[in-house]
């Protein structure tokens, strides 16, 4: 069974503080992504990687992909009160078997306070 | 092009009625997958449908629920005589094939949140 670990599973920091957000798995994916939730709403897709080593990023954030492409960070630089939230890692299959069906992490959320 | 629509976005049954959650894909998807998701947690894969076809309900408790995506109108997981452990955020999200869901990411619905009193 693929399982993905994400820590912490709670951070509450100061505007302008930097935060970093792991997800980890024994197993190996194919692809890695990250969402990002508000209360009452759906998962918002930030970005994907594909390639172990990978880095991308957005804006404050960077989202790096292991080597072994079985862990995945986000970080945060300079945090504002609107990247408050729910951080969702999720991983997808590989093999000629894919069928699109993703693994998700239990969620980080993240406060911040202006 | 409107994205993935859920209706409805709450709903409220009563313990052992019946709930049904529809999920209106993308233009031009014909791939739709279920997530459950429980407060503060992340989502659970439920099943994935193609038009007229299961493809992996391994996600789907064994009694009560079911899914379907017909050639015509919106797929629609359905849930039997409900209890209060079903209550919970329930998600779909769509894609144009299988492997394009893992390579760009998936695009999710704003969910149907059900409530059973």
């Amino acid at each position: 069974t693929q399982l993905l670990e994400q820590s912490p599973q709670f951070l509450s920091i100061q505007e302008g503080e930097n935060l970093t957000v792991y997800c980890n798995s024994s197993s190996v994916f194919s692809s890695l992504q990250w969402y990002r939730q508000e209360p009452g709403e759906g998962p918002v897709l930030l970005v994907t990687v594909v390639t172990g080593g990978e880095v991308k990023k957005l804006k404050r954030l960077t989202f790096q992909f292991g080597d072994a492409r079985k862990d995945s960070s986000l970080h945060i630089t300079a945090a504002q009160p609107g990247d408050t939230g729910l951080y969702l890692c999720a991983g997808g299959g590989g093999g000629s078997s894919n069928t699109g069906k993703l693994i998700f992490g239990q969620g980080t959320t993240l406060q911040v306070k202006p | 092009n409107a994205g993935v629509m859920q209706n409805p976005r709450h709903l409220v049954r009563r313990r052992g009625q019946e709930a049904r959650l529809r999920c209106s894909p993308m233009k031009g998807h014909s791939h739709v997958y279920w997530y459950r998701q429980l407060p503060e947690e992340g989502l659970k894969f439920m099943v994935y449908l193609q038009k007229e076809n299961i493809i992996d309900e391994s996600g789907m408790p064994k009694e009560r629920f079911s899914a379907e995506f017909p050639k015509e109108g919106p797929s629609i997981l359905r849930i039997q005589q409900v209890v209060r452990g079903d209550s919970a955020a329930y998600f779909c999200a769509s894609s144009p094939r299988a492997q394009k869901n893992t390579e760009v990411g998936a695009f999710f619905g704003q969910g149907t949140r059900l409530t059973v009193v």
